[in-house]
């Protein structure tokens, strides 16, 4: 099974500042089809998790383009370059290279 | 729009059964592969089952593996989870997804707001 691994667990960020959120997998995300099945996810407080990030680096219909994914192989980061106070929340990466999929541990972001 | 809607969740005793239903709708149903999500109360969230959009692909955590079946019902536009044998560890929010497009990896896109599972005597 592939274990994913984020850093930090939590996040205090001041509005207008950026963030970054790593995230480590045990295997190679890279699929025999050539893609690498790494996603981003927003959960705020009540809600579902909400797409941000598909396949390492597109955004999701929608996404504010202060939102940006990077990474291959193992090591993936999110970065949000301007962070506002609706961006609260727990962010979580997940891989489905290997089915079912698995998710980090979450990072929970709040503001200062 | 694309709406997921889950029921059939409940407060259930351990070892007993329960089923949870997906009704979905804003989107061919029956083109695309689907999710269950689970969230246990203040935790993470872990992949608990994953069916292809015709049903013949299906994997499943090694946590539920043998307890719990995956199915679908493209003439109802429904995904449906059985439950057996459950466990305290089972209780959690259930979320029923719909996949990304593309192909049998492809991750959830749309989720719906989830049913809460509660196992206990």
């Amino acid at each position: 099974d592939i274990v994913m691994t984020q850093t930090p667990l939590s996040l205090s960020v001041t509005p207008g500042q950026p963030a970054s959120i790593s995230c480590k997998s045990s295997q190679s995300l890279l699929h025999s089809d050539g893609k690498t099945y790494l996603y981003w996810y927003l959960q705020k407080p009540g809600q579902p998790p909400q797409l941000l990030i598909y396949e390492v680096s597109n955004r999701f219909s929608g996404v504010p383009d202060r939102f940006g994914g990077s990474g291959s192989g193992t090591d993936f980061t999110l970065k949000i370059s301007r962070v506002e106070a609706e961006d609260v929340g727990v962010y979580y990466c997940m891989q489905s290279t290997q089915l079912p999929p698995s998710f980090g541990q979450g990072t929970r972001l709040e503001i200062k | 729009q694309v709406q997921l809607v889950e029921s059939g969740g409940g407060v259930v005793q351990p070892g007993r059964s329960l089923r949870l239903s997906c009704a979905a709708s804003g989107f061919s149903f029956s083109t695309y592969g689907m999710h269950w999500v689970r969230q246990a109360p203040g935790k993470g969230l872990e992949g608990v089952a994953v069916i292809s959009y015709d049903g013949s692909n299906i994997y499943y955590a090694d946590s539920v593996k043998g307890r719990f079946t995956i199915s679908r019902d493209n003439s109802k536009n429904t995904l449906y989870l059985q439950m057996n044998s459950l466990r305290a560890e089972d209780t959690a929010v259930y979320y029923c997804a719909k996949k990304c497009p593309g192909t049998v990896a492809a991750g959830p896109d749309f989720w719906g707001q989830g049913t809460l599972v509660t196992v206990s005597s």
